[in-house]
């Protein structure tokens, strides 16, 4: 079964501090996309990448940064974490081209910055 | 710029009864368009989809039409269960990189 797995469901962060989201897919995609979710807002693209090593910002890069230093592995950083960066984050991935298909999504990871 | 328009929820229904959620949109070409469902506490799974105008997508009893004259693409599905309490999103895509997202639609479905 392929999949996109996200390290953590849950985590708890003071303000502050320096965030790592985690995201490996199994699936040989190229593209790979990092989206946070908030009620009333849906869901807005962060990051993407669509390869090693490259990154496009999204709608609201504003405080994240990305690495992807391996194909299956796109990892979400917040420098210095925020109260209003308490959110749902989602991550995706996808062949080139594969918009007609849509994306694989990860479970989520429910992040509370206090 | 393109967009994806939902209707706003929650929708509230009893078990069996029949479902429409609406999804509009505006576009400058042609996308494929996509109903996805999130339950609660997961991720985003992609319901169906449809690539061209006047295809039908259907999955687990829901379909929806991709109505290229009213640039609709509505979700309805006959007899909806407990278990389709979740939360559906509208999407679009012209098959680059990203997706182009509906706020999202709240179902809850009651015995």
């Amino acid at each position: 079964d392929v999949k996109v797995t996200q390290s953590s469901r849950y985590l708890v962060k003071r303000t502050g501090e320096k965030v790592f989201l985690e995201c490996v897919q199994d699936m040989d995609h190229e593209n790979m996309f990092w989206y946070r979710q908030d009620p009333g807002l849906g869901l807005r693209l962060i990051y993407f990448s669509y390869d090693v090593k490259m990154k496009e910002k999204g709608d609201i890069p504003e405080g994240y940064s990305v690495s992807r230093e391996k194909k299956e592995r796109f990892s979400l950083i917040l420098e210095s974490a925020s109260t209003n960066q308490t959110s749902m984050y989602l991550c995706a991935s996808s062949f080139p081209g594969q918009g007609a298909n849509g994306y694989t999504f990860g479970s989520g990871t429910r992040l509370t910055v206090v | 710029g393109d967009s994806v328009t939902q209707m706003e929820g929650p929708v509230t229904l009893s078990e069996e009864a029949f479902l429409t959620i609406n999804c509009t949109y505006t576009a400058t070409g042609y996308p494929s368009l996509f109903w996805y469902v999130q339950y609660p506490g997961e991720g985003l799974q992609l319901l169906l989809k449809a690539t061209k105008a006047d295809d039908k997508g259907s999955n687990k009893g829901f379909e929806a039409t991709y109505r290229k004259e009213t640039t609709s693409f509505h979700l309805e599905k006959g007899s909806v269960q407990v278990s389709d309490s979740a939360v559906y999103f509208c999407a679009l895509s012209y098959s680059n990189y990203q997706l182009i997202w509906g706020a999202g639609t709240k179902l809850i479905i009651k015995p």
